[in-house]
């Protein structure tokens, strides 16, 4: 039990798809982060969310829209994918985005296929 | 900006041998300093991490990790490889906020 759930653990979605990806934190921490993690490259932090308010986009596409409804909950939403968009999504949450001495406890990832 | 390096993409050890993976650092104040470890099929799972205090810093499962001002590293190390430590290891630091740089990670070959 890692305390961040990621669901669903595999997706396999066409170019015209929509989907969402979901993440749920038991931990009580307030800051939550969505990772992009391909073959060969380093993790990529595509958004942060801090009290729940979007507090980075790292000039990700717009085909990728997150969503916070409160500190325990974070979606990502998927719409007209690319194949270079497979990859493994992974969720984190942290007590607070301003307390850089605290880790990161993350979730066991989306693999995401797009076709 | 901070960044990462880890030297070796791929390191290879018998079992019962010492482990010595490689991290370099680069940043502009005090850094915060970790190591995390990714297993097949799941997310990352911290290891050990660096916040000032002692620079030996002990972590989950006989690793270990010195932080060396001088020489801007914080190798992680484990005297005795064993093969469930056969996975993948990110070393990242963050300067203050939360903004955590990974390094591209060196995976752990431990053969018998």
């Amino acid at each position: 039990e890692t305390g961040v759930t990621q669901t669903p653990r595999h997706l396999v979605m066409g170019m015209t798809n929509k989907k969402s990806l979901k993440c749920e934190q038991h931990l009580g921490h307030n800051a939550m982060y969505w990772y992009k993690q391909s073959a060969k490259k380093p993790l990529e932090l595509m958004f942060v969310y801090n009290f729940k308010e979007q507090t980075e986009n790292n000039s990700v596409p717009s085909r990728f829209s997150p969503e916070c409804p409160n500190s325990s909950h974070l979606f990502l939403h998927l719409h007209t994918l690319q194949p270079e968009d497979s990859a493994l999504y992974l969720c984190a949450s942290s007590p607070d985005r301003d307390r850089g001495e605290s880790p990161l406890h993350f979730g066991n990832g989306t693999r995401l296929t797009v076709t | 900006a901070q960044s990462v390096t880890q030297l070796g993409s791929h390191v290879s050890v018998s079992e019962g041998a010492l482990v010595l993976l490689r991290c370099n650092y680069s940043s502009s104040v005090p850094p915060y300093l970790f190591w995390y470890v990714q297993y097949p099929n799941q997310g990352l799972q911290l290891l050990l991490k660096y916040t000032s205090a002692a620079t030996l810093v002990k972590g989950i499962n006989g690793f270990e990790a010195e932080f060396k001002k001088s020489e801007t590293s914080f190798h992680l190390t484990k005297p005795s490889a064993h093969m469930s430590d056969a996975a993948e290891y990110f070393c990242a630091v963050s300067e203050g906020f939360q903004k955590l740089v990974f390094g591209t990670g060196t995976r752990l070959l431990v053969s018998p």
